[in-house]
């Protein structure tokens, strides 16, 4: 069965600090690859998707990610977090005729 | 505004009674999902409809029904069958595909007391 992986559950930094967020996933074939934040208090928003193309994608306040198919992998990364994104952060992964399936969540405290 | 709404934001139930939760979206989508939310296990899919009147289960379906009788409306139901119904429910509509990005609701959060 189709599986995806966030290796860190919880992860603490302090504002202007790098992040990246790891995502691997189990699917071997052609897969539409998502991440997810769900800011405090806030329902769950699109952050960045990749479905075909270049494999560095770039999404909404400043975040991007990389496709790593031989590694199975779609790591998140900022190259400096706000105190604002503090928020819980999903990786999604949907295989062809498959259902969207989610990976457990990272949760991200920026301190201020 | 276009967008999924659910309601109510938060609902206490005693144990053993059938609840209904409420989802609407005018988005035109044709896909609708129902998920459960708990700590450190993401998003689980209950159940989800491609088209009216057609609906499938998804992982964790058990304890759970659903209807689909217009596009815009998917209520899911949380009967007293659930073991463990206390949880945030979250549900999604997406459009076909290719374009299969799914949209979510601001969740309803079921107490069972």
């Amino acid at each position: 069965a189709q599986s995806v992986s966030q290796h860190n559950h919880h992860v603490i930094l302090s504002e202007a600090a790098s992040l990246e967020l790891g995502c691997n996933y189990s699917y071997g074939g052609t897969v539409n690859l998502f991440w997810y934040v769900q800011y405090p208090g806030q329902h769950l928003q699109l952050l960045l998707k990749y479905f075909s193309g270049d494999p560095l994608v770039k999404g909404i306040k400043g975040f991007e990610a990389e496709f790593i198919k031989s590694k199975f992998s779609f790591n998140l990364r900022k190259p400096s977090v706000q105190w604002s994104d503090t928020a819980e952060y999903f990786c999604a992964v949907k295989a062809a005729g498959n259902k969207l399936t989610f990976g457990g969540g990272t949760r991200v405290l920026v301190k201020p | 505004d276009g967008g999924i709404t659910q309601s109510p934001k938060y609902l206490f139930r005693k144990e053993g009674q059938n609840v209904t939760l409420s989802c609407e979206q005018n988005l035109n989508h044709d896909a609708m999902y129902w998920y459960r939310q708990d700590p450190g296990q993401g998003l689980r899919l209950i159940y989800y409809s491609q088209i009216v009147n057609d609906f499938q289960k998804g992982d964790i379906a058990e304890g759970y029904s659903v209807s689909r009788e217009k596009k815009e409306s998917f209520p899911l139901t949380v009967t007293s069958a659930q073991k463990n119904p206390t949880a945030f429910y979250l549900c999604a509509s997406s459009p076909r595909a290719p374009q299969e990005t799914q949209y979510f609701g601001p969740g309803t959060r079921l107490l069972v007391l």
